[in-house]
Parts: structure tokens; sequence; C-alpha cells
């Protein structure tokens, strides 16, 4: 079985200032690893993902990630937040072998202020 | 290209009646799969289909149902409805799953709303 753990339920940050938020997974097999993003009233759209290679993986609007086998983590970061960045951040995991499961973490919600 | 798109966007349902939930999958996209969203639970996997066979199926009891068509396009339904059933329901597609990090995308949703 998989699990995945967002440390933060909420993350307020200053415009233009730099976040990062944080995915811990765990999986007896591999797996590949998502962020998706959730606009108010909206569905889900992906902002990277990790299947293999570099470990550090770029993404749409400025984001990326980096991947850690050995802490097991597939921590998000952005160096500078715009107000339109306001949103709840999914991180999701889903077994190499197991078609279009994807198991999500609680979800982090991002809050941009002035 | 058109995204995946689903229907009803709202709907507004008494305990006890059924719904169907509609999914049209981006064009050549074969693999359909459902997820449930609600506060209280998160984001859960309901099913998956490909080839209008149901390949994976989540923790959910037996009144949550589905379909997919020679097309690809998939229907949900959800029959006794309760109140715990008011949710935001996904539809998300994705391109042959043998393909190895195939992504999945995601409609807007169906908003239900049971009372």
């Amino acid at each position: 079985a998989q699990s995945v753990t967002q440390l933060d339920s909420q993350v307020p940050v200053f415009e233009e200032a730099p976040v990062e938020l944080r995915c811990n997974y765990s999986s007896s097999v591999s797996v590949y690893l998502f962020w998706y993003v959730q606009y108010p009233n909206q569905g889900l759209q992906l902002l990277l993902k990790y299947l293999s290679g570099s470990t550090l993986v770029k993404g749409i609007n400025g984001f990326e990630a980096e991947f850690n086998k050995s802490q097991t983590s597939f921590h998000l970061r952005k160096p500078s937040v715009h107000i339109s960045d306001t949103a709840e951040y999914f991180c999701a995991v889903r077994r190499t072998d197991s078609w279009g499961k994807l198991q999500f973490g609680a979800g982090t919600q991002v809050v941009v202020t002035p | 290209k058109a995204g995946v798109t689903q229907t009803p966007r709202y709907l507004i349902k008494t305990r006890g009646q059924q719904v169907t939930l509609s999914c049209s999958p981006i064009s050549g996209h074969r693999s359909v799969s459902w997820y449930q969203q609600t506060p209280g639970q998160g984001l859960q996997f309901l099913f998956e289909y490909f080839s209008e066979t149901q390949r994976n199926k989540g923790n959910f009891p037996g009144r949550f149902s589905g379909r997919q068509f020679s097309n690809s396009r998939s229907e949900m339904n959800v029959s006794t409805l309760e109140l715990g059933d008011s949710a935001l329901y996904l539809c998300a597609s994705s391109l042959e799953p043998e393909i190895s990090g195939n992504t999945i995308y995601f409609g807007e949703g169906s908003w239900l709303t049971v009372v």
C-alpha cells in the first residue's frame, strides 16, 4: 500500500516570497510522483511529475520539485509567489503498474497575501 | 483540443434518489477514472475504466457504479443517495495506461449536494 503525507495543511506566504510545500510518501513498490493544483471551484491541474531520471523536476508556472529517494520526499518549491498562486496543492503517487489510480495527500492550502 | 468534460456541473438530489454523472475524456484518451473529493476524506479513488472494462476499484460501497462506452465516454451512478455522498466528483482521463507515466488530466468536476 502507498500513503502520502503533506506536512502542512495551510501555508501563508507574502507575495514575491518563496514557498516550499512538503510531501513525504511511503510505498513498498515503485511509484511515480505528482503535484497537482486546484484553484477555487475548479478541477485539478498537473503542475509537474517525476517518472525517473533527474531528481529536480521543473513544472508549469515557475514551480519545481525535488525527488529524494532516501528521504522518500517530493517537496514543491517556487522562488517567488504571486497572488494568483493562492490555491490548494496536492501531492500524489501512483504505482508504476497501477494505471490510473492516484493516491493523494490531504492537500496544502497556500494563501498569498500582498 | 477540448479537455475532460463533465456534466452536469452542479446538481441537488434528495436522499434515497439516484444520480448519474457523465464524463467525456480528451479526444484519443481511452482510460477514464473517477474520484470523490470531500472536505473530510479528501480525494479518493472510485474506479477506473479502460476499453469498457473496469480495471481498478476503490473502497466504496456497491451503491457506486460506473461504466464506459465504446467511444470512451464514461458514466458513474450512485444509487440510494445518502447525505454523505455530497461531494465533488472528478473525472480524469489518460492515454493507454500501458504507456508508462502518462499524465492524468482532470475535468472540472460535478458538484453533488444531497439534501
